[in-house]
Formats: structure tokens, sequence, C-alpha cells
């Protein structure tokens, strides 16, 4: 079964500090591996999508690293900002659609708290 | 350039009644998937659509759930006879191409649908 597991559930830091998100999945076959960020209240947003070929993508002070041989992805952020406090969810996609018509497995996302 | 348009925002309903939620997707996208979220768990594929054809409702309830989208204006999920169960943030996101597994789908802000 397509499974795709975020840690921690929630994490609190202060405002300026980094952080890493972790994501680990056993979807297979892989075709790519998505974070979004989601605003209380709001749709998620696209943040990164990586294929198995690409170890490391960033987005400004988002950078997003995959191990296609692990099956682990980190989203680290840098500097963070009070605009942060989200939560961040890591999609995989598979070929052929194992997971949902969409080929998409969620995770239940890291609630991440920025604190001034 | 609107995005996607999802309403209403915030829909009530007692047990019984019957909740239409709306997706207009984004101009040029002719795919749309509904999802539902329930507090603290991922988002959960429910159907997937394209003009005048539904693709895949592998993730809808068979019974009270139905969803269309016409040729003309937006997609519709429909529930019918609500029960408190029902209760929960949904989902709309379109892409411009099938499958949505090589490109970023993008998300309504939701409809929260409170079931009393």
């Amino acid at each position: 079964k397509n499974q795709v597991e975020q840690s921690p559930q929630s994490l609190i830091i202060l405002e300026g500090k980094n952080c890493t998100l972790q994501c680990n999945y056993t979807v297979s076959p892989f075709s790519n591996l998505r974070w979004y960020k989601q605003d209380t209240g709001r749709g998620p947003v696209s943040l990164t999508i990586m294929t198995f070929s690409e170890n490391t993508k960033s987005n400004g002070r988002y950078t997003a690293t995959l191990d296609a041989d692990t099956k682990q992805s980190s989203l680290h952020i840098t500097a963070s900002q009070l605009s942060d406090s989200a939560s961040y969810i890591c999609v995989v996609s598979a070929l052929g659609f194992g997971g949902g018509a969409d080929g998409l497995t969620f995770g239940k996302g890291t609630h991440l708290i920025i604190q001034p | 350039n609107a995005g996607v348009m999802q309403n209403p925002r915030h829909l009530v309903r007692r047990r019984g009644q019957e909740a239409r939620l709306r997706c207009s997707p984004m101009k040029g996208h002719s795919h749309v998937y509904w999802y539902r979220q329930l507090p603290e768990e991922g988002l959960k594929f429910m159907v997937y659509l394209q003009k005048e054809n539904i693709i895949d409702e592998s993730g809808m309830p068979k019974e009270r759930f139905s969803a269309e989208f016409p040729k003309e204006g937006p997609s519709i999920l429909r529930i019918q006879q609500v029960v408190r169960g029902d209760s929960a943030a949904y989902f709309c996101a379109s892409s411009p191409v099938q499958g949505g597994r090589d490109s970023p789908l993008h998300f309504g802000n939701g409809t929260r649908l409170t079931v009393t």
C-alpha cells in the first residue's frame, strides 16, 4: 500500500531559526515528490516538485532534498519568518495511478509554528 | 489571472439537507479533482473529472455523493441528506493535463462544510 509519513507532526521554532521537515514514502513506482504549503483556512500551494533524478531543489528560503534510494525527502526552511507558519504537506506521485486516480498519495503534514 | 475559485467558503447545513459545492478551475484547465480534508488528516482523493466526463470516482462514497463538470459552468460536488460525518473541508484542484502527475495541482481555498 502506498504511504507517505511525515515528521514531526508539529514543530515550534523561533523566528529567524532554521528547521527541517521529514518525509518518508513507500509509493511505487515513483514518479515525483512535491512539497506543498497550506496556510490555515487556505488551499495548498506548491513549493517544489522533484523527479527521480533530482536531489535538491530550492524555492527562495525553501530547499527540498530527495533520496530516491532510501525513499526519503526533507524540506529545509532557512531564516524562518512568521509567515512560514503553516502546514507543510509532502505528496508523492506514482506512475500508473497507484494512489487514486490522481496518482497522488498525501502525507498528513507537519504543522509549523514560528514564534516571534 | 484568477486561480481556482470555490464557493461558498463556508456552508452550514442541518442533517438531511443537501449541500452543493462549486468549483471554477483556472482558466485553460480542463481537469478537476475534488478532495476532502478532515482535521489532522491528509487530503483524501474523491473524484476526478474532465468536461462532461467523470474519469474516476473511486474515492467518493457511492451513496449520497455525486459530482459533475458540465460543458459550461463550474464543477459541482453534491452531497445529499448530509450527516455529521460529512463535516469537513472540501478542496477542488485543477490541472491543464491528465493525471496531474507531472504538473502541480492548483488548489482552491476550499469549502468548509459544517453539518449541525
